[in-house]
């Protein structure tokens, strides 16, 4: 199976600062990659597919970038309603895989 | 709009068994790979497994292709998770989400629906 290995697996930053979170994978995965947004006690949502595309109706401060085995995701201007649990997924390989996840709080 | 409902959770004993639907509505059904994705209290997400327009192709983790089941009705515009050999490891709460015209990502998810493992 394909490692998904997410940094930092928390992080704390204040309103309108810029937030960058990782995700390396232990073999290419050809910008097979999502990044998701999961608030508490919410399902998760699409925020960002095939590495770099914004899915329809996410906030444009949202990007994404990377390719080969490291990629990430940007968060600029960070709002309140920021503040959420953060996922990667690859699905270059079977099975398709997750990483652990980024906690991002307010500081 | 795009709505995904999933029922028959619950509490469950140990090495019994359990069904999970999934309702759709509001895209055409049959166009879209499905898939599953459980999430252990206050833990990461597992990816379970997705299926095909047409049942065709279905895809698993190794490690729960001999405990669990995806199936779709296209009539009825439903998707199903046949659980079987439940043990405490598969207390989660389960979502199912829709995929695309190829199979990847999932743009959509349900609420999700708990179950619980325990005797």
């Amino acid at each position: 199976d394909i490692r998904m290995t997410q940094s930092p697996a928390s992080l704390s930053a204040s309103l309108g600062e810029t937030v960058n979170i990782e995700c390396l994978a232990s073999e290419d995965i050809y910008s097979d990659l999502a990044w998701y947004q999961q608030k508490p006690g919410k399902s998760p949502q699409l925020l960002i597919y095939n590495a770099n595309s914004l899915q329809n109706g996410v906030p444009s401060r949202f990007s994404g970038s990377g390719s080969g085995t490291q990629y990430s995701l940007k968060i600029n201007s960070l709002q309140s309603e920021d503040v959420a649990t953060y996922f990667c997924q690859q699905y270059n390989n079977y099975p398709n895989t997750f990483g652990a996840g980024t906690k991002l709080e307010l500081k | 709009e795009v709505k995904l409902v999933e029922s028959g959770g619950g509490l469950v004993q140990p090495g019994r068994s359990l069904k999970l639907s999934c309702a759709a509505s509001g895209f055409s059904f049959n166009d879209y790979w499905m898939g599953w994705v459980r999430q252990a209290p206050g833990k990461g997400l597992e990816w379970i497994g997705e299926i095909n327009q047409d049942s065709s192709t279905i895809n698993y983790t190794p490690s729960l292709k001999d405990k669990f089941t995806i199936s779709r009705d296209n009539a009825q515009n439903t998707l199903y998770l046949q659980m079987s050999k439940l043990g405490s490891e598969d207390t989660a709460i389960y979502y199912c989400a829709r995929g695309s015209r190829d199979p990847g990502y999932f743009d959509y998810w349900g609420q999700g629906v708990m179950v619980t493992v325990s005797s």
